[in-house]
């Protein structure tokens, strides 16, 4: 799998969209972008993932340069509940039954 | 979304006992389970691949006679920690492969160990 970095930590302000970046400079064409968070004292929680379009859902949506180089999550209105660890993770396509291998990822604090 | 679930959530024991944790995919079948282990501050670190009615395989560096796994079932793989010492206290986490091409991993709520 593709290496993937992430800025260590991030601060936002309740409300506003937060946005984190991943780069993923070295990613294939079989690999999709992977987006998990995890809240403390939890297991990590599944937020989105894409392959080269942007993506959406109730939670975030996923930006993917055109290049695919890089992609940014976005948290429209974030809240004090999102507060968590921010994982960016590349996964190749037919990977067949492999488990997901965690970054130091972003830890984002949203800020009241 | 699919569902899984991890049991108990905090155990505290003494050195040298054995320790079950349960991980249930409660809505899906999942014939591969993955168990990972998280010390403070650091990120998840991936132990085992458990594949129903095979035997798991470990990653390196992790002692499969002293993580015992079980996936007897569809829906249930089992972690034993056996002859548990403090060294062993750590966050442990299952998680399984779903979606309609198993192209996602849930996870469970963690498993606190605290070993006395």
């Amino acid at each position: 799998d593709a290496k993937t970095t992430q800025p260590p930590s991030m601060d936002c302000a309740e409300g506003r969209a937060a946005n984190l970046p991943c780069n993923h400079s070295t990613i294939s064409g079989n690999e999709y972008v992977y987006w998990y968070r995890q809240i403390h004292s939890q297991g990590p929680q599944y937020i989105i993932h894409g392959l080269k379009n942007n993506e959406t859902n109730e939670m975030a949506s996923l930006i993917i340069t055109e290049d695919r180089k890089s992609s940014t999550l976005i948290l429209p209105h974030a809240t004090l509940r999102d507060t968590a660890v921010y994982y960016c993770i590349a996964r190749g396509v037919n990977t067949g039954r492999r488990a997901l291998t965690f970054g130091s990822g972003t830890r984002l604090q949203v800020q009241p | 979304g699919a569902v899984v679930s991890q049991h108990p959530s905090w155990v505290i024991c003494k050195s040298g006992t054995s320790v079950k944790i349960e991980c249930r995919s409660l809505d899906f079948q999942a014939t591969t389970m993955f168990w990972y282990r998280q010390f403070p501050k650091q990120s998840l670190m991936l132990m085992a691949t458990s594949n129903e009615g095979s035997k798991a395989t470990y990653e390196q560096g992790v002692e499969k006679d002293k993580f015992l796994i079980n996936h007897a079932s569809l829906t249930l793989s089992t972690l034993t920690v056996t002859s548990a010492h403090p060294e062993d206290s750590s966050f442990y986490i299952c998680s399984a492969l779903g979606g309609a091409t198993n192209e996602k991993l849930f996870f469970g709520s963690g498993t606190q160990l605290s070993v006395l």
